[in-house]
């Protein structure tokens, strides 16, 4: 597509629900990464794909997140059993190569609210 | 881990004035990246400057890196209601995949 696409836009769920993010990055972007960006804070580095695999998984906060991507195109970020603090902005991003020289490209991300 | 930080955390100036804002890092980067955030949302890109860069322009935007200080400075001139958003420094390590950003500076930009 012309741009990373993201959805759902908002979501709502209630505590201990869980919950799928889904990302189409821009078409031949081989890696693609995920953030998250509480209110008013900065973007805190969540998973990184480089094709189908993740070589970077460090910053998932806890097992109850978890990723995939397959085809090398579309990722989907899963938070099993949601906390409010998992209230947030999920962003999505994607990019040529590594970000060594590449410019990422951001969705308009995921809003995200445990209730 | 957030490894850029922007100074100021905010700035409020008035259209036609100059804002700067600063940014500082803490280990070696290949790449320095600013980007802008509107209203929350995704997070668009403005401008790279590679390490071995010291100034680089474009449009109405100036960023400087001294790699020797740590820092980088956006410019922007002559600013504009539309400016008003937050702006992120982000850097990429050598060994790092992802960008890094800092907490970002949010810019008012009063007509």
């Amino acid at each position: 597509g012309a741009g990373v696409s993201q959805s759902p836009s908002n979501k709502v769920t209630e505590k201990g629900k869980d919950v799928e993010l889904r990302c189409d990055p821009i078409s031949g972007h081989t890696a693609l990464y995920w953030y998250r960006q509480s209110l008013g804070q900065g973007l805190e580095f969540l998973i990184y794909f480089q094709g189908n695999s993740a070589p970077d998984k460090s910053g998932l906060p806890s097992d109850r997140f978890s990723a995939e991507r397959t085809g090398g195109s579309v990722s989907t970020l899963t938070i099993q059993r949601t906390q409010q603090e998992d209230s947030a902005v999920y962003l999505c991003a994607s990019s040529l190569g590594s970000v060594s020289g590449n410019t990422i490209y951001f969705g308009e991300g995921s809003w995200l609210t445990v209730v | 881990s957030q490894q850029g930080e922007e100074d100021p955390q905010a700035l409020s100036i008035q259209e036609g004035e100059n804002a700067t804002m600063n940014c500082s890092y803490k280990t070696s980067i290949n790449n320095l990246q600013w980007y802008r955030q509107n209203s929350g949302r995704g997070l668009v890109h403005l401008i790279l400057i590679r390490s071995n860069e010291r100034e680089k322009h474009s449009g109405r935007l100036r960023v400087t890196l001294d790699t020797s200080k740590k820092s980088s400075s956006l410019l922007i001139t002559a600013s504009r209601a539309a400016d008003t958003a937050s702006y992120f420094c982000a850097t990429g390590s050598n060994s790092g995949y992802a960008l890094n950003f800092g907490k970002g500076t949010s810019l008012l930009v009063t007509p």
